[in-house]
């Protein structure tokens, strides 16, 4: 069975740094390329950064670019995503999502819950 | 940057189709994806590429793709239909990025 499971959200003052975790079984971790994908309250999915399989190509949302790293294990099986000079516009629901390739996204994560705010 | 223009709402009776609507430019030559999200859960894929479903989804969901929109069809609409719908592409130019539409939500009646 297919599973993600996001960590190390919480709660972060404005200009601080967090980092998220998403550790995967089920699969073999490293054929597949995996994606964060945050979705703030009441609000529709954003897509955020992806990273491929061996960590040759990866991808930034604009609104993220150059605060958050997305970098990957594929010893561990696990996915990571660094979040430094949060905003309040950061808060949001953190999802990992599993891809085959630059396409879709077959499988989620429950999402860890990130809140920027003084 | 590539944009996705879904209608916020949409509305249908049980046992009736509902058909959501997804526009981008020239979105026909890009392949398109499609999520359903019930409150306080993930996202789950309901279609890819264009018009596969994932195994587990009925054929009740279909999808198609030409020209400047994709439409995804629910036919014979149950309760358990009413979620937020989500389309998507992957924007292959000289940025390559994730883009979602802004979701629709579709309240069956």
């Amino acid at each position: 069975e297919v599973q993600l499971v996001e960590s190390g959200g919480g709660l972060v003052k404005p200009g601080g740094s967090l980092r998220l975790s998403c550790a995967t079984s089920g699969f073999i971790f490293s054929t597949y390329t995996m994606t964060w994908v945050r979705q703030a309250p009441g609000k529709g999915l954003e897509w955020v950064s992806s990273i491929s399989s061996f960590s040759d190509y990866i991808y930034y949302a604009d609104s993220v670019k150059g605060r958050f790293t997305i970098s990957r294990d594929n010893a561990k099986n696990s996915l990571y995503l660094q979040m430094n000079s949060l905003r309040g516009e950061d808060t949001a629901q953190y999802y990992c999502a599993r891809g085959p390739g630059t396409g879709y996204y077959d499988y989620w994560g429950q999402g860890t819950l990130v809140t920027v705010s003084s | 940057s590539y944009v996705l223009t879904q209608p916020p709402s949409a509305s249908v009776a049980p046992g009736k189709t509902a058909r959501i609507t997804c526009g981008g430019n020239d979105i026909g030559s890009k392949s398109v994806h499609w999520y359903q999200q019930k409150p306080g859960q993930a996202p789950v894929l309901v279609i890819y590429l264009d018009s596969d479903r994932p195994s587990g989804i009925p054929e009740r969901f279909s999808g198609s793709n030409s020209g400047n929109t994709a439409t995804l069809t629910i036919s014979r609409v149950e309760a358990g239909d009413e979620a937020d719908y989500y389309c998507q592409v992957w924007n292959s130019n000289s940025d390559p990025s994730g883009v979602f539409g802004g979701g629709t939500k579709l309240t069956v009646l």
